[in-house]
């Protein structure tokens, strides 16, 4: 296992469709987390999953974001009718129940254009 | 509210010498708190954690302390070389239960001159 994968790892997408992104954790991580980072900024937290369980939300998860993890695995995150203030790299993290820091993929950059 | 203050300007120091990274956080309990790197286009990359009732942690060239009283944690590579270049992100779980969602800073960007 070579760590957090994310894909695709760039997407440039018109106003107003809809994106999808996948991120595969470490495979015995049951803890995934989505954040989006804007130029200059930290990561801002989006949504938490513990297994298939999604347990944990942030105010910006906004009603066109969803997130799934359907079998506890890989997790999709989803944007519908982006807008331009969707521009951000969305990166995914994981970590095990044993240890607290977070192994992060490299990110998913979206441009909406 | 919440904050977490980190130095947006650059440090830009000379090779050789000790890099010092100030983190200060407002209205937080914060249970522990963790330090990572990030480089242009990658995500961050854990690099240190220390717990509320710690002092200081060490790993090689690298040391953290947190100050409670202060509600402040200071970062400190020593012997700093240009590879160090990078951003420096600190980020708090605070202490209530059930979450568990890091709350990042901004970041400081590092500058080790050769």
């Amino acid at each position: 296992d070579t760590g957090v994968s994310q894909d695709p790892r760039h997407k440039i997408t018109k106003r107003g469709q809809n994106v999808t992104f996948r991120c595969d954790p470490i495979s015995e991580h049951n803890r995934l987390y989505w954040y989006r980072q804007t130029l200059g900024q930290g990561p801002e937290f989006l949504t938490y999953f513990q297994n298939e369980a999604q347990l944990e939300k942030s105010r910006l998860l906004s009603d066109r974001f969803s997130a799934e993890r359907p079998k506890g695995s890989f997790s999709t995150l989803e944007i519908q009718r982006t807008e331009q203030g969707d521009s951000a790299m969305y990166l995914c993290a994981s970590s095990s129940d044993k240890n607290t820091e977070a192994f992060f993929g490299q990110g998913t950059r979206l441009t909406v254009v | 509210s919440q904050k977490i203050e980190q130095n947006s300007e650059a440090l830009n120091i000379q090779e050789g010498k000790t890099a010092t990274l100030t983190c200060n956080y407002t209205n937080y309990s914060p249970a522990y708190l963790q330090w990572y790197r990030q480089d242009p286009g990658r995500g961050p990359v854990f690099l240190l954690l220390i717990r509320e009732n710690e002092k200081e942690k060490r790993k090689e060239r690298l040391k953290v302390t947190f100050d409670t009283t202060l509600k402040q944690s200071l970062f400190h590579i020593t012997a700093s070389q240009p590879a160090d270049s990078a951003t420096y992100l600190c980020a708090f779980r605070g202490a209530d239960t059930g979450r568990r969602a890091l709350t990042f800073g901004s970041g400081t960007r590092l500058q080790v001159q050769p």
